[in-house]
């Protein structure tokens, strides 16, 4: 079955500092990999989107992610944190049916 | 500007209680899926629906049951609402596809005592 594995739950960066937020799915085909981002008293909102061609996909709000298949990664990055990117961060994958299944979740504390 | 509403955004219900929680989205998409997001566990989804009066069990349906009459709104309901049923549910929608974006409601924080 599929599944999605965020191995941080908790991250805390500097204002300005640069992000990698981890994500590794289980899927035996390739994966439908989306990142969500849902600031506090929110739904989610999607980030970005992969499910083929070039491995390293541009999203919004400066996001952008890189899928590895020999990794079975898909690692959410941005160059410069604003105080604005607090929020929680979830890794999702789709595959063989319409259904999103989500990993558990990254909060980000951003300090000044 | 695309929408999906979630008739409130905190409830606070009896044990035993009956409880409807009321999902509406104006995109005409065909899926919409009912979660439930718990700290430290994330996302988990409790139904789905693919079409008018269909649905399908996702992974924790027990003490959950769905409706969906028509194609815009998808109920979720506790028919005896427990208290380790308190929780922040999420309801969303999707037009068909595996690479389709969800499109999210601002969720119901719901609190059984």
């Amino acid at each position: 079955a599929q599944s999605v594995t965020q191995p941080d739950i908790h991250i805390t960066v500097s204002e300005g500092a640069s992000l990698e937020l981890r994500c590794n799915y289980s899927y035996g085909a390739t994966p439908y990999l989306f990142w969500y981002v849902q600031s506090p008293g929110q739904g989610l909102q999607l980030l970005l989107k992969y499910f083929s061609g070039d491995t390293l996909v541009q999203g919004i709000k400066g996001f952008e992610a890189e899928f590895k298949r020999s990794q079975s990664s898909f690692n959410l990055r941005k160059p410069s944190v604003h105080w604005s990117d607090a929020a929680e961060y979830f890794c999702a994958v789709a595959a063989g049916t319409d259904k999103l299944i989500f990993g558990t979740g990254t909060r980000l504390q951003v300090f000044p | 500007d695309v929408k999906v509403t979630q008739s409130s955004r905190y409830l606070v219900k009896r044990t035993g209680e009956k409880v409807f929680l009321e999902c509406v989205q104006d995109m005409d998409h065909e899926n919409m899926f009912w979660y439930r997001q718990d700290p430290g566990l994330g996302l988990r989804l409790i139904y789905f629906s693919y079409d008018v009066k269909m649905k399908e069990k996702g992974d924790i349906p027990e003490g959950y049951s769905v409706s969906r009459e028509k194609k815009e709104r998808f109920s979720l309901i506790l028919e005896s609402a427990s208290t380790n049923q308190t929780s922040m549910y999420l309801c969303a929608s999707t037009s068909p596809g595996l690479n389709t974006e969800a499109f999210f409601g601002q969720g119901t924080r719901l609190t059984v005592v």
